[in-house]
């Protein structure tokens, strides 16, 4: 089953415009993890932000967590038609089990025009 | 990082018939993990196969629909068996080799007529 949802679904902008996309998950989470999927094609693993870790950067991405709301954002600076693709949010819980499955969100669909 | 690979990347296949993908990694890991994604949709977790094990697999997913092998920690397959239009969709292969990363082969994408 899913784990949470992401807004919006579909976001159209211009070359250079920053692109943020939110996610929001249901139980208590070990890490949160953003992906980006082109066309349908596997998955290419972007960033990932622990449960005790508020904010982090990597090159024009920024993710933070809010923990208490249960909730992530992804940012995406200075966009590229590049980056034009689906971007999916997954976080990993680890059970009795011990698997640690990573459980995606809905995903949101990025069109950057150039 | 693991670099995964994925056998066939594409199929069209009859309805009724079973296909079989093949996951190869190169390196050795402890967890495997088979992912649907549905046209237009999210990823949904399959099962998790581990070596010397049976797979343990989602709710609404069954063996007998998709029985899974993982002879060794670099190989696993995925069987899609008594196929339907519905099951019509990308099937991802994925490995744990840390506790935290995750990495995701190409994919192969099924279409049962």
């Amino acid at each position: 089953s899913q784990q949470g949802e992401e807004d919006p679904q579909a976001l159209s902008i211009q070359e250079g415009e920053n692109a943020t996309m939110n996610c929001s998950y249901k139980t208590s989470i070990n890490n949160l993890q953003w992906y980006r999927q082109n066309s349908g094609r596997g998955l290419v693993h972007l960033i990932l932000i622990r449960s005790n870790e508020r904010e982090k950067h990597s090159g024009r991405l920024r993710v933070t967590l809010d923990t208490s709301k249960k909730s992530s954002s992804l940012l995406i600076t200075a966009s590229r038609a590049a980056d034009t693709a689906s971007y999916f949010c997954a976080t990993r819980r680890w059970g009795s089990s011990n698997t640690g499955k990573l459980i995606f969100g809905q995903g949101t669909t990025l069109q950057v025009k150039p | 990082s693991a670099v995964i690979s994925q056998k066939p990347s594409r199929d069209i296949c009859q309805r009724g018939t079973s296909l079989t993908i093949q996951c190869q990694v190169d390196s050795q890991v402890t967890m495997m993990f088979w992912y649907r994604q549905q046209p237009g949709q999210s990823l949904t977790l399959i099962a998790t196969a581990n070596q010397g094990s049976e797979a343990t697999y989602e709710s609404g997913f069954v063996i007998d629909k998709f029985p899974i092998s993982r002879p060794n920690l670099t190989f696993s397959t995925l069987t899609v068996s008594n196929m339907s239009p519905e099951d019509s969709s990308i099937y991802l292969c994925s490995v744990g080799p840390t506790q935290e990363t995750q990495y995701f082969g190409p994919g192969t994408r099924l279409l049962v007529l």
